[in-house]
């Protein structure tokens, strides 16, 4: 599998605190991303990034923000944590190469608890 | 609309038996398909993707209808490991590489 690691694995926190999680490749790809899973929501992107300092927003940004200074660290902050923000968080990591798409491969998860 | 939309289930199977699953996307620009496999409380992983000639690996066919916009998951001959969600993903032409996933159809395999 594809090195990709994120940590914590879990964390608790209280709200209005900032929070940032931690994406790690070792893959050297290009595009990385933050998702949330939400029961009932399924996998939805927060933030996206395809280069060093190229960054774009998804389809549920508010509250989040994200940094990637080199390759391969993709960091996403909550700017102060809500309730709404306790969820499970993946990163993936893909590569894209003309007309061929190789899907992603995922991290572990975080899971964040808001309280 | 969803732009990828799948039946939650969850679809309750004998071991042994054949279970297809079916998913519907919005998008007619949608370039790329793939179905990828979430056990509880872990990561989704790439399960196979889905070619417009249709694809087979071992026990599980995957097929793709353009026309009607619709990609399908045969499991054969279930096995209890396959308990599992099978989320529908796609990829609609975009700059950022992105793929939509469906809300995922989990299967439970009963001995």
């Amino acid at each position: 599998d594809a090195g990709i690691t994120q940590s914590p694995r879990h964390k608790v926190t209280e709200t209005g605190t900032p929070v940032t999680l931690r994406c790690h490749q070792t893959e050297n790809h290009r595009y990385m991303y933050w998702y949330r899973q939400d029961p009932g929501h399924g996998l939805r992107l927060i933030h996206y990034s395809y280069g060093v300092k190229d960054t774009d927003k998804g389809e549920v940004s508010d509250g989040y923000s994200v940094s990637r200074s080199k390759t391969e660290d993709f960091l996403l902050t909550l700017e102060s944590a809500t309730s709404s923000q306790t969820s499970v968080y993946f990163c993936a990591i893909s590569e894209f190469s003309g007309a061929v798409n190789y899907g992603y491969t995922f991290g572990s998860g975080t899971r964040l608890t808001v309280v | 609309r969803k732009e990828v939309e799948q039946d939650p289930g969850p679809f309750n199977v004998p071991e042994g038996a054949t279970v297809a699953f079916n998913c519907t996307y919005s998008n007619s620009a949608s370039q790329s398909f793939f179905w990828y496999r979430q056990d509880c409380r872990k990561e989704p992983k790439l399960l196979m993707s889905v070619y417009s000639s249709g694809n087979e690996d071992g026990r599980f066919t995957a097929q793709l209808n353009r026309a009607s916009q619709y990609i399908s998951l045969l499991i054969r001959d279930s096995k209890l490991s396959d308990s599992a969600t099978y989320l529908c993903v796609v990829k609609i032409n975009n700059a950022g590489n992105m793929l939509t996933f469906g809300g995922g159809t989990r299967l439970m395999v009963k001995p």
